[in-house]
């Protein structure tokens, strides 16, 4: 079956990094994704990672894939104030719909 | 391109009323997904349309819900007879086709507040 957990809550300091772990049961995703909600907007996409990749950069972001231990993480590097928000990974298996499953998301709160 | 379209973005409703909420998806897209989020929860899906079918409902509640994508206009969410725990943000998310990730572009949702 589906199941995509994620830790509730992380707190950094500004400039630090930010580590944001997932795990999915589906040994079939072909895509993992990390969206971004800021408080009462939709979710914006960060960034996704084929199935057959163990690591994505794009700028400030770094997803890393260990499909051997379904795990999934996302560093924010040099976390800004405007970081904070909600982050939620979500996995894509290759079926008809090809649906997202979301994770419960975690808040991200960065101090000053 | 405006993007993905949701409204209303706030509706209140008493128990026992319809509620219907509107998705114009980004133009060129002909995919549509329905999610709803519980206050402090993720996002579960409901339904997969595409234009005047639907694809998938196997997130759907069996009774009240219902989804439909006409050839012209929105595609439409319908609860009728509301509950209190039909309270929740309902994101429309889009996107081209079936081809490659599956990236969907999401609406900035309606919340639903049952009263």
């Amino acid at each position: 079956g589906e199941d995509v957990e994620q830790s509730l809550f992380l707190s950094v300091r500004e400039g630090d990094s930010s580590v944001i772990n997932c795990t999915y049961t589906d040994s079939s995703s072909t895509y993992l994704y990390w969206y971004k909600q800021e408080p009462g907007a939709g979710l914006q996409l960060l960034t996704y990672i084929f199935s057959n990749m163990d690591m994505k950069q794009d700028q400030r972001l770094t997803v890393l894939l260990n499909k051997k231990d379904k795990h999934l993480s996302l560093r924010i590097a040099d976390t800004q104030t405007g970081d904070s928000a909600i982050y939620f990974c979500a996995e894509s298996i290759n079926n008809a719909g090809n649906m997202l499953t979301f994770g419960g998301g975690t808040r991200l709160m960065v101090k000053p | 391109n405006a993007g993905v379209m949701q409204n209303p973005r706030h509706l209140v409703r008493r128990r026992g009323q319809e509620a219907r909420l509107r998705c114009s998806p980004m133009k060129g897209h002909s995919h549509v997904y329905w999610y709803r989020q519980l206050p402090e929860e993720g996002l579960k899906f409901m339904v997969y349309l595409q234009k005047e079918n639907i694809i998938d409902e196997s997130g759907m509640p069996k009774e009240r819900f219902s989804a439909e994508f006409p050839k012209e206009g929105p595609s439409i969410l319908r609860i009728q007879q509301v509950v209190r725990g039909d309270s929740a943000a309902y994101f429309c998310a889009t996107k081209e086709g079936q081809v490659g990730a599956n990236v969907l572009t999401f609406g900035a949702g309606s919340r639903l507040t049952v009263l």
